[in-house]
C-alpha cells in the first residue's frame, strides 16, 4: 500500500509569493499533521486535522499560514506572502487515530524562499 | 529549553561498532516514547515505541531503553552498518494528547 505522499518535493519561490503544499495521507487515516523542520532544528508542530476539522491550529506561526483538508483525505498547507524565514522542510504525517497510534511521515516538501 | 533533549548532536563511528544515543525529557506525564530514524531527504520512520511502563524494546539491531524515574531513554545500535547513517529522533507523547514532542535529533554517520 502507498504511504504518505507530498508534493512538490522541492519548491523555490520568491519572497512575497504564495505557495501551496499538498499532502496525500495513507488511505483510511483519519488524523493528519503538518510539521516544519528548519535547518538544524527539531520538528515543529503546525496543525492537526481529525477528519476535515482542525481542532488544533496552535502551531501555525502566523496568519500567513493556513491549511485545509477536504473529504477527510488530501490536505493543503498554504503560505501567503512567503518570507525567507519560511524556508524549511514541511512534513506531513497521518495516523489511524487509535490510542497508541503511529504517525507515518511523508518525504516532505523542501521550500526555499529567495 | 527543549522538553526533549538529545545527545550527542552528532556522532561518527566505524562500521561494525556499537553506539548509544541519549534522550532526556521533561514531559510528564507521558503516554509513550518513540525513536524515529530519518534518512536524509526522507520523512522519519518509527523504530520503537515504548509505553511509560516498558523498560526496553528491540527492533533488530536497535534496542531502546527507558527509565521513567530519571526521564531518560537511550537507543543502542549494535554492529552498525553504513545504512544506519541517518538522524535519530526521540519523540515523547504527553498523556492525553496526540502531540508529538520532538527532540532535535542525533546525526549518526557510519564510516566504512
Amino acid at each position: 500500500g502507498a504511504g504518505v505522499s507530498q508534493s512538490p518535493s522541492n519548491k523555490v519561490t520568491e519572497k512575497g509569493k504564495d505557495v501551496e503544499l499538498r499532502c496525500d495521507p495513507i488511505s483510511g487515516h483519519t488524523a493528519l499533521y503538518w510539521y516544519r523542520q528548519s535547518l538544524g532544528q527539531g520538528l515543529e508542530f503546525l496543525i492537526y486535522f481529525q477528519g476535515n476539522s482542525a481542532p488544533d491550529k496552535s502551531g501555525l506561526p502566523s496568519d500567513r499560514f493556513s491549511a485545509e483538508r477536504t473529504g477527510g483525505s488530501v490536505s493543503t498547507l498554504t503560505i501567503q506572502r512567503t518570507q525567507q524565514e519560511d524556508s524549511a522542510v514541511y512534513l506531513c504525517a497521518s495516523s489511524d487515530g487509535t490510542s497508541v497510534d503511529t504517525q507515518y511521515f511523508g518525504p516532505g516538501t523542501r521550500l526555499t524562499v529567495l | 529549553k527543549n522538553q526533549v533533549e538529545q545527545s550527542p548532536q552528532s556522532l561518527i563511528i566505524l562500521e561494525g561498532k556499537n553506539c548509544t544515543l541519549q534522550c532526556n525529557y521533561t514531559v510528564s506525564p507521558f503516554s509513550n516514547l518513540r525513536w524515529y530514524k530519518q534518512d536524509t531527504g526522507r520523512g522519519p520512520v518509527s523504530l520503537t515505541i515504548m509505553t511509560f511502563s516498558e523498560n526496553t524494546k528491540s527492533n533488530g539491531r536497535y534496542t531502546a531503553t527507558l527509565d521513567a524515574d530519571t526521564k531518560q531513554s537511550s537507543l543502542h545500535i549494535t554492529a552498525s552498518q553504513l545504512s544506519d547513517s541517518a538522524s535519530y529522533i526521540c519523540v515523547v507523547i504527553a498523556s492525553g494528547t496526540y502531540k508529538y514532542i520532538f527532540g532535535t535529533g542525533t546525526r549518526l554517520k557510519v564510516l566504512a
